[in-house]
C-alpha cells in the first residue's frame, strides 16, 4: 500500500527566504507525482506534475524535483512572501485515477 | 469551460438520511475520483472511475457508492449518513493522455452529520 508522508507538518519562515517541503513516498512504482496549494477552507490548486521519466519541474518561483528509486520529492519555493502562506500537499499517482496525498505542510510567511 | 463543479456547497444532514453529492466536469476527462479530507488531515480516496461505466473502490469505500453513466457526471451517494461523514468532499477529474492523471479539483462540499 502506498504511502505518502510530508515533512514538516508547518513550517514558519520569515518574508524572502528560500525553503523546502518534503515528500516521501513508498511504493517507487508510480506515474507522476502531483504538488498542490490549499488555501483556508478553499480547493486544491495545481502547481507542478512531474512524470515519472523527469527530475524537476519549475513555474515561476516554484521548483519540485523527483528521485522515483529513493522515493522522495521537495519543492523548492525561492524568495517566498506572505502571499505563499497555505498548505501544500503532494500527490502520488501510481494506478489509473488513483491517488495518494501526504497529510499536507502548512506555511506560514511572515513579512 | 467551467471545470469540475460541484453541488452543493453546503449540506447539514442528520444521522440515517440519504444524499447525493454531485460532480461534473466539462472537459471531457476519462479519470474521475471522489476523496473526502478530514481537518488537517489530507484527502483520501472514496471511489474513483476510469471511464464511463467503470467504477472502483479507494481507501475509505464504505457508506458511500457511486455510479458513471456519463463521462460528464459522477455522483457519490451516502447511503445513510453517519457523524463519522462529517467531512469536506472534493470531486477531481484527469485527462488519459500525455499528462495523465494530473488532476483537476472542483471547490468542495462541506457536508455535517449531526
Amino acid at each position: 500500500k502506498q504511502e505518502v508522508t510530508q515533512i514538516p507538518a508547518a513550517l514558519s519562515v520569515p518574508e524572502g527566504e528560500n525553503l523546502v517541503l518534503n515528500c516521501s513516498f513508498t511504493d517507487s512504482a508510480i506515474y507522476n507525482l502531483q504538488w498542490f496549494r490549499q488555501d483556508p477552507g478553499k480547493g486544491l490548486t495545481s502547481l507542478l506534475l512531474i512524470q515519472s521519466s523527469q527530475r524537476e519541474q519549475t513555474s515561476g518561483r516554484l521548483n519540485a524535483s523527483l528521485d522515483k528509486s529513493s522515493g522522495r520529492s521537495t519543492l523548492y519555493i525561492a524568495a517566498s512572501q506572505p502571499g505563499d502562506s497555505a498548505t501544500y500537499l503532494c500527490a502520488v499517482n501510481t494506478n489509473a485515477g488513483k491517488s495518494t496525498f501526504g497529510d499536507g505542510t502548512t506555511l506560514t510567511v511572515k513579512p | 469551460n467551467a471545470g469540475v463543479t460541484q453541488t452543493p456547497k453546503f449540506q447539514v444532514l442528520k444521522t440515517g438520511q440519504s444524499m447525493t453529492l454531485q460532480c461534473a466536469q466539462d472537459m471531457n476527462h476519462e479519470y474521475m475520483s471522489w476523496y473526502r479530507q478530514d481537518p488537517g488531515m489530507g484527502l483520501r480516496l472514496i471511489h474513483y472511475s476510469v471511464g464511463a461505466g467503470i467504477t472502483d473502490q479507494g481507501e475509505v469505500p464504505n457508506g458511500y457508492n457511486v455510479s458513471r453513466s456519463t463521462t460528464e457526471d459522477f455522483p457519490l451517494r451516502l447511503l445513510s449518513a453517519a457523524p463519522s461523514q462529517t467531512s469536506v468532499y472534493f470531486c477531481a477529474s484527469s485527462w488519459g493522455g500525455f499528462r495523465i492523471y494530473e488532476q483537476y479539483f472542483g471547490p468542495g462540499t462541506r457536508l455535517t452529520v449531526t
